[in-house]
């Protein structure tokens, strides 16, 4: 079965630091994998997706994340935070075919420090 | 406007009450689905419809039931609430061939007291 798993719920970054926010999948084929973010009182906005080609993916608001198929993982990155990327993210995965129904991580909620 | 609009934002009810939370879109998207969100549990798929007619379980479906009146409306009905219902609700729309993107409403709070 599908499953995403968020090693770390609370992560804490000084504004200005780089950030890296962990995902493994659990999949038996080739994903699709996606990272959203949540702002406090908001619903989900996409990221970024991976679905095939080039493993390192740049996405909206200067973050990127690389896919690792030999680990399972799909990082998500940013050289330097600003407050504003204060918010919780989730990593998903979703089936090729599989109707766009995707299985969530639980999140990690950022908090950035001025 | 947004494109997926929730009511209500915010609801509270008691044990046995029965609760509507209705989801409408102006993205023209056939796909919608209702999310449900616990605390350390992320988002779990509670029912997801590809069309008027077509109405598919998740995994989480049991104490729920919805409807898909149109196209652009989606309807999450609780038909006896109980506390562990409590919880953030959303819903989510795609488009068929758009490999995978979710566009999502700001969320319905449940409380059921």
């Amino acid at each position: 079965a599908q499953s995403v798993t968020q090693p770390d719920i609370h992560i804490t970054v000084s504004e200005g630091a780089s950030l890296e926010l962990r995902c493994n999948y659990s999949y038996g084929a080739t994903p699709y994998l996606f990272w959203y973010v949540q702002s406090p009182g908001q619903g989900l906005q996409l990221l970024l997706k991976y679905f095939s080609g080039d493993t390192l993916v740049q996405g909206i608001k200067g973050f990127e994340a690389e896919f690792k198929r030999s680990q399972s993982s799909f990082n998500l990155r940013k050289p330097s935070v600003h407050w504003s990327d204060a918010a919780e993210y989730f990593c998903a995965v979703g089936a090729i075919g599989g109707y766009n129904k995707l299985i969530f991580g639980a999140g990690t909620r950022l908090a950035v420090h001025p | 406007d947004a494109d997926v609009t929730q009511t209500p934002r915010n609801r509270i009810t008691k044990t046995g009450k029965r609760i509507m939370l209705e989801c409408s879109q102006t993205k023209g998207h056939d796909r919608m689905y209702w999310y449900r969100q616990d605390p350390g549990l992320g988002l779990r798929l509670i029912y997801y419809s590809f069309d008027v007619k077509d109405i598919n379980k998740g995994e989480i479906s049991d104490g729920y039931s919805v409807s898909r009146q149109a196209q652009a409306k989606f309807s999450l009905s609780l038909e006896s609430a109980i506390p562990n219902q409590t919880a953030l609700y959303f819903c989510a729309t795609s488009l068929y061939g758009n490999t995978g993107e979710l566009f999502f409403g700001e969320g319905s709070r449940l409380t059921v007291l």
